[in-house]
């Protein structure tokens, strides 16, 4: 059983370059949730899908983000021209559909943008 | 809107000791609360999870309490060891429906040889 994973580990990009990150999450989990985690802070949640609907999304994911799950399976967020406040953790967790809402969490892609 | 705080945000103790790690959320009506462990520069492990009708949970050296009416939750560790160093995080879920965790700022635990 592998757990969620994300590519890339480490991402460093210059301001106003596009990047994308991936989220496998565990299989079968059909709840996938992405969140932002700057240093020294909890983590804070970006947006939620539920098979391949996007369900709720918060304020911080502003017109520059996007974020799919075109077949119910990964995701991708993408972050078009990237700004230095963007720099931070992105963590994507997973859950199945039962009723205990246990969140599993991936690794992280590490951006930094310079 | 819920909101979460830990305290202290940072301990170090020496190890061997007994330590709690502390939890307060604004809004009691949760679903369930989790505590997560986090090294530097990795993602979150799940420690434990408490349902809104539970009172405690307990993993090995590990025993987290949740007392709802006075939106608190605490995690004690016994007997503790370097390899507990970590930064540790409480997440509060919303009720149901609300599809997402709420976190504290974490409290980063040192435990000194």
């Amino acid at each position: 059983d592998t757990g969620v994973s994300q590519n890339p580990r480490h991402k460093i990009t210059k301001r106003g370059q596009n990047v994308t990150f991936r989220c496998d999450p565990i299989s079968e989990h059909n709840r996938l949730y992405w969140y932002r985690q700057t240093l020294g802070q909890g983590p804070e949640f970006l947006t939620y899908f539920q098979n391949e609907a996007q369900l709720e999304k918060s304020r911080l994911l502003s017109d520059r983000f996007s974020a799919e799950r075109p077949k119910g399976s990964f995701s991708t967020l993408e972050i078009q021209r990237t700004e230095q406040g963007d720099s931070a953790m992105y963590l994507c967790a997973s859950r199945s559909w039962d009723s205990i809402y246990e969140q599993y969490f991936g690794p992280g892609t590490r951006l930094t943008v310079t | 809107k819920q909101e979460v705080t830990q305290i202290p945000a940072a301990l170090s103790v020496p190890e061997g000791e007994n330590l709690v790690l502390n939890c307060s959320f604004t809004d009691s009506a949760i679903y369930n609360l989790q505590w997560f462990r986090q090294d530097p520069g990795k993602g979150l492990t799940s420690l434990l999870l408490i349902q809104s009708s539970q009172r405690e949970q307990t993993s090995g050296r590990l025993n987290a309490s949740l007392d709802k009416s006075s939106g608190r939750s605490t995690l004690y560790i016994a007997a503790s060891q370097p390899g507990d160093s970590a930064t540790y995080l409480c997440a509060v879920y919303g009720r149901e429906g609300a599809q997402k965790l709420v976190f504290g700022q974490g409290t980063r635990l040192t435990i000194n040889p």
